[in-house]
Formats: structure tokens, sequence, C-alpha cells
């Protein structure tokens, strides 16, 4: 079963730190992507990488950065948390081109900044 | 304006009944068409893939794409309690991988 892992469901982290969120897919997909989904907002996309050490900025890139050493893994920094930062994180893998049939989605990591 | 417009709900249906899920888009190099059911704290998943314009059907579920319209739904027939989610739609043109989503519509299907 193809899978896209988060390595932690549930977070809690106190303003100033910094943290990391870890995503690994196991389906070689080139492209990954992060995103934070808060009510009444939808999906907003972080940033997304289509390769290895490639990335590019989305919708709200700012406070955040994203490192992608190897193809499988894909890792959300936040330089220095924030309770504006308090969200549900949805990392998320696919092939490139024509056989880009949608996302794979992990299970999400529920940060709470306090 | 946004590129996807999607009713956000809450729905609420008797187990049962035909459930008609929308989104309307403005971007006409929009080809590729799909919907994601996400659970209660889960990631979504997807349910429904189309190219282009027509319908597409998986047992209780129907996709339908109105390119001239630019409008596209998603059908569940017989729902079930265990239909109760939050329903994405999302789109990308051809010439990018990123996908553009809809804010969600929260279904409820009752006993």
């Amino acid at each position: 079963d193809v899978k896209v892992t988060q390595s932690s469901r549930y977070l809690v982290k106190r303003t100033g730190e910094k943290v990391f969120l870890e995503c690994v897919q196991d389906m070689d997909h080139e492209n990954m992507f992060w995103y934070r989904q808060d009510p009444g907002l939808g999906l907003r996309l972080i940033y997304f990488s289509y390769d290895v050490k490639m990335k590019e900025k989305g919708d709200i890139p700012e406070g955040y950065s994203v490192s992608r050493e190897k193809k499988e893994r894909f890792s959300l920094i936040l330089e220095s948390a924030s309770t504006n930062q308090t969200s549900m994180y949805l990392c998320a893998s696919s092939t490139a081109g024509t056989g880009n049939y949608g996302y794979t989605f992990g299970s999400g990591t529920r940060l709470t900044v306090v | 304006q946004k590129e996807v417009e999607q009713d956000p709900g809450p729905l609420s249906v008797p187990e049962g009944a035909i459930v008609s899920l929308n989104c309307t888009y403005s971007n006409s190099a929009f080809q590729y068409f799909m919907w994601y059911r996400q659970y209660s704290r889960k990631g979504p998943e997807l349910l429904m893939y189309t190219y282009s314009s027509g319908n597409k059907e998986d047992g209780r579920f129907t996709a339908q794409v109105d390119k001239s319209s630019k409008y596209i739904s998603l059908f569940i027939r017989d729902s079930q309690p265990s239909d109760s989610a939050t329903y994405l739609c999302a789109m990308r043109p051809y010439n990018t991988d990123k996908l553009i989503f809809g804010t969600g519509t929260r279904l409820q299907v009752f006993p």
C-alpha cells in the first residue's frame, strides 16, 4: 500500500521554538508539497518541491522553510514558531507531468503553538 | 475572486438520499479534475479523477465535468452514514502539477 508518512500526528510547541515537520513517501514521486489547513480557509500551499534540492514558494511561505535532501523526504521548518502557525499541516506527493493523477496525502500533523 | 468556489455546507441528508456536491471555477485552462474525501482528523484521500469533460462512474459515485459552464459535480447515490466527511474538489491545467483546491463541503448523512 503506497504511503505518505508524517512523523507526528500531534505536536505542541512553545512560541519561538524551531519546529521540524517530517514527511516521507515510498512511491518514488518527483513532487512533494506542504499545505496547511484551517477552518474556512481550506488548503493553502506553503512550499512544494519538484526534485531533490529544488523548491518553490507557494501561497503562504512566510515564516517557513523547507528541505529536500533525498527524493523520498521533504521537511517543513518553522524557524521561530508563533501562535498563528497553529494549524493542521498536510504533506502530499505526486508523480510529475501526464502521469500525475492527483496527490497522495499523509494523515496530517496537528500543531499547536502555545 | 477565488479560482475555485465551493459551498462550505454543512449539507445534512438522510441515509439513502442522492447527494450533489458542486464546484465552479474561473480558469478555462483547467484540464484535470479531482474529488477528495477527508474524514475528521485525517488527510484527504483521492475519490475520483476525470480528464476534460464528461462523466465518470465508480460504484455509488459519479463525477461530472462541464467545461463550457466551468462547473464540476460529484453525485453520491444511496448515501450512507459512512459518507459523512468533507469533500474537496481540486483541479489543474495541463502545464503544472500544482492542484487548486476548493475549500471543501462538509456532508453529514444521518441514519
